[in-house]
């Protein structure tokens, strides 16, 4: 088991220009999470999804967000545009639906848009 | 909404010794479960132990255990003979029946002195 799997590890961008963050869930996971975290707000939930279905989107932040979730192996969450204020961590974790089981993140990507 | 609350940015031990890290949170469910999740400075968040709500008996993993108390809405994190490997941010988190999100605290950093 490969665990979740986030790339890049490390973005810098510069403000203005289009960024796409990808996931792999964990094979056999039919639910996927995406979160940000920064120091001001500690860690949100932005969007997830069920059986590649967005189900709750309600924690993006405005519409200059979207994700996607094309199929049960992937998962992407681009910003266009990107300001600064979108400086964080994102996170990408998946679980299976059993009611209990705990979320398995991936290792995160670093964006950074100056 | 649910909310969960720790009221300790950050704790020190000293090597060997236990420390014990408060959580506290907000529900009207009476069916849940509670997490506690460790970010050390690689930032992955590894899942560091579970507890069904109700299951009156407190969920133990090897030097790590919890004092869950149903009634007053508390869920503490006792790490036993601390280990420098221990250092890092401690999340709780809050996950109800219903849904599948979670829901974090604000995390207490943890630091041990050797």
């Amino acid at each position: 088991d490969a665990g979740v799997i986030q790339s890049p590890r490390h973005e810098v961008t510069e403000m203005g220009q289009e960024v796409t963050l990808r996931c792999k869930p964990i094979s056999g996971h039919d639910y996927l999470f995406w979160y940000r975290q920064t120091m001001m707000r500690g860690l949100e939930l932005l969007i997830y999804f069920n059986n590649n279905v967005p189900i709750d989107d309600s924690g993006m932040p405005e519409d200059r967000f979207s994700a996607k979730m094309p199929n049960a192996s992937f998962s992407t969450l681009k910003i266009q545009p990107s300001e600064p204020r979108d400086s964080a961590v994102y996170f990408c974790a998946s679980s299976f639906s059993h009611l209990g089981s705990p979320l398995h993140f991936g290792n995160g990507t670093r964006l950074t848009v100056t | 909404a649910q909310t969960v609350t720790q009221s300790q940015p950050e704790m020190s031990v000293q090597e060997a010794e236990t420390v014990t890290l408060s959580c506290t949170y907000d529900t009207s469910e009476s069916d849940y479960y509670l997490f506690w999740y460790k970010q050390p400075p690689s930032r992955q968040m590894i899942l560091v132990i579970r507890q069904e709500a109700y299951k009156q008996q407190n969920a133990t993993e090897n030097r790590f255990s919890v004092n869950f108390q149903k009634a007053a809405k508390s869920f503490s994190l006792k790490i036993s003979d601390s280990q420098l490997g221990d250092a890092a941010m401690y999340f709780c988190a809050y996950k109800e029946t219903s849904g599948s999100r979670l829901t974090f605290g604000e995390g207490t950093q943890l630091t041990v002195n050797p």
